[in-house]
């Protein structure tokens, strides 16, 4: 069973469209993230919610906006995609928000923008 | 404000020699520390953790770190390079200082190349 699932895996879309990347785990935690690996490989923290509340909210265009419909998912829909906004996106959670607590990550989803 | 750094992003091995990825950190409260690999086109697997317990962190496929605090380093180790150990290695510090939000803070990475 896959703990952290994102779908989809693959996404290449033009400028100007709006999309979504979809964040799913079952190992019952309570803590879920986004981040962002940009085409050095650097990771970025975006967002992060605990039990459906936003915790953390960087720097990030107001085009991006995070939902946690429950404690198991967190999707993130991005409006009027850019160029610059072409990077693998990387959901992961961890038990609760504590910062000792590990994080598990998805396997990434791969964003193109054209 | 916490940091992390990572000396030399791309260290390159033999096969069988010894493994060392250099990560400091800068935190104002005592830090949690962690080692993550990256496979090619996979997400991030943890391989260890240092949450004060022990300053000798055992982890996954023979890794170990060593957390001292008088030089701020967590540095990662391995006896002997495999082939299949060839990735891309994060450090990453977390604390408490800003509430509990886990959020973590990453190095730049360090690519990890095994010659045969």
């Amino acid at each position: 069973d896959t703990a952290v699932s994102q779908t989809p895996k693959y996404l290449v879309t033009q400028m100007g469209n709006d999309k979504s990347i979809k964040c799913e785990q079952n190992l019952g935690h309570d803590t879920m993230y986004w981040y962002k690996q940009d085409s050095k490989k650097f990771l970025k923290i975006m967002f992060s919610y605990n039990n459906k509340e936003l915790i953390i909210n960087e720097t990030v265009p107001n085009r991006f906006s995070p939902k946690s419909p429950d404690k198991a998912h967190l999707n993130l829909h991005i409006n009027s995609l850019e160029l610059g906004d072409s990077a693998v996106y990387f959901c992961a959670s961890s038990q609760d928000s504590r910062a000792s607590y590990e994080q598990y990550f998805g396997p990434g989803t791969r964003l193109t923008v054209t | 404000a916490q940091s992390v750094t990572q000396l030399g992003s791309h260290v390159s091995v033999s096969e069988g020699a010894l493994v060392l990825l250099r990560c400091n950190y800068s935190s104002s409260v005592p830090p949690y520390l962690f080692w993550y690999v990256q496979y090619p086109n996979q997400g991030l697997q943890l391989l260890l953790k240092y949450t004060s317990a022990a300053t000798l962190v055992k982890g996954i496929n023979g890794f170990e770190a060593e957390f001292k605090k008088s030089e701020t380093s967590f540095h990662l180790t391995k006896p002997s390079a495999h082939m299949s150990d060839a990735a891309e290695y994060f450090c990453a510090v977390s604390d408490e200082g800003s509430g509990n939000t886990g959020k973590l803070i990453f190095g730049q990475g360090t690519t990890l190349q095994v010659k045969p």
